[in-house]
């Protein structure tokens, strides 16, 4: 049962430099998710995707992009990488069939910006 | 700003004993509360929930107390056990906005044997 698949696990950047973040989840669900956290704070939703080929801004978007090509992939991409991206990433899903479907979340991506 | 608070960063108990989560949140929009447990290099999991209409939910040894009034809800285990040492977070969602879930910092549990 793998659920949601965050690759890579870890990562290190310069400034400047662009990469991009792998979620894959096999449960079929609508609804993705890419969260950031930061220490001493909770996570905050980056984008959202409702369906295949549909996203949307969250909380803290400057800085990243995301698509949604696949129902099953969700990618992240910093274009420019920033000390302030410094952080560990959670990507997540869930289903449409209720209003308050608990979120899966993948192990994390943590990523350093040097 | 933080819609969502844990005030208390750690907590310690001893085993048999109960833990008492809290959390505090400012949006009385919110109507729909989970509380998430994470171990460490993993993701969030899902532990309990709570819907704004009631003020108790139970499952096993988690209970999920909400006071609207206070804006106050809380998370008690009993007995703790030593494998529920973990960060616990509280979030919570507001009707018609599932997608948009905010959640507090957290607090680390450690339950002594």
């Amino acid at each position: 049962n793998a659920g949601v698949t965050q690759t890579p696990k870890f990562r290190v950047l310069k400034t400047g430099q662009s990469m991009t973040l792998l979620c894959a989840q096999d449960m079929n669900h609508e609804y993705m998710y890419w969260y950031r956290q930061d220490p001493g704070m909770g996570l905050r939703l980056i984008h959202y995707s409702v369906g295949e080929g549909t996203t949307a801004k969250g909380e803290v978007p400057d800085g990243y992009n995301v698509s949604r090509l696949k129902k099953q992939n969700f990618l992240l991409g910093l274009e420019s990488a920033a000390p302030s991206q410094t952080s560990v990433y959670f990507c997540a899903s869930s289903s449409r069939d209720r209003q308050y479907q608990p979120q899966h979340f993948g192990d994390g991506t943590r990523l350093s910006i040097l | 700003d933080q819609q969502v608070k844990q005030n208390s960063p750690s907590l310690s108990v001893q085993e048999g004993r109960i833990s008492i989560l809290n959390c505090d949140y400012t949006n009385s929009m919110f109507d729909y509360f989970l509380w998430y447990k994470k171990y460490p290099a993993e993701g969030p999991t899902f532990l309990i929930s709570i819907s704004s209409i009631k003020d108790k939910n139970e499952d096993g040894r988690f209970t999920v107390f909400l006071n609207k009034s206070a804006k106050h809800l809380s998370l008690h285990i009993v007995p703790s056990q030593p494998g529920d040492s973990a960060v616990y977070f509280c979030a919570a969602i507001r009707w018609g906005v599932n997608n948009d879930m905010r959640f507090g910092a957290g607090t680390r549990l450690t339950v002594k044997p």
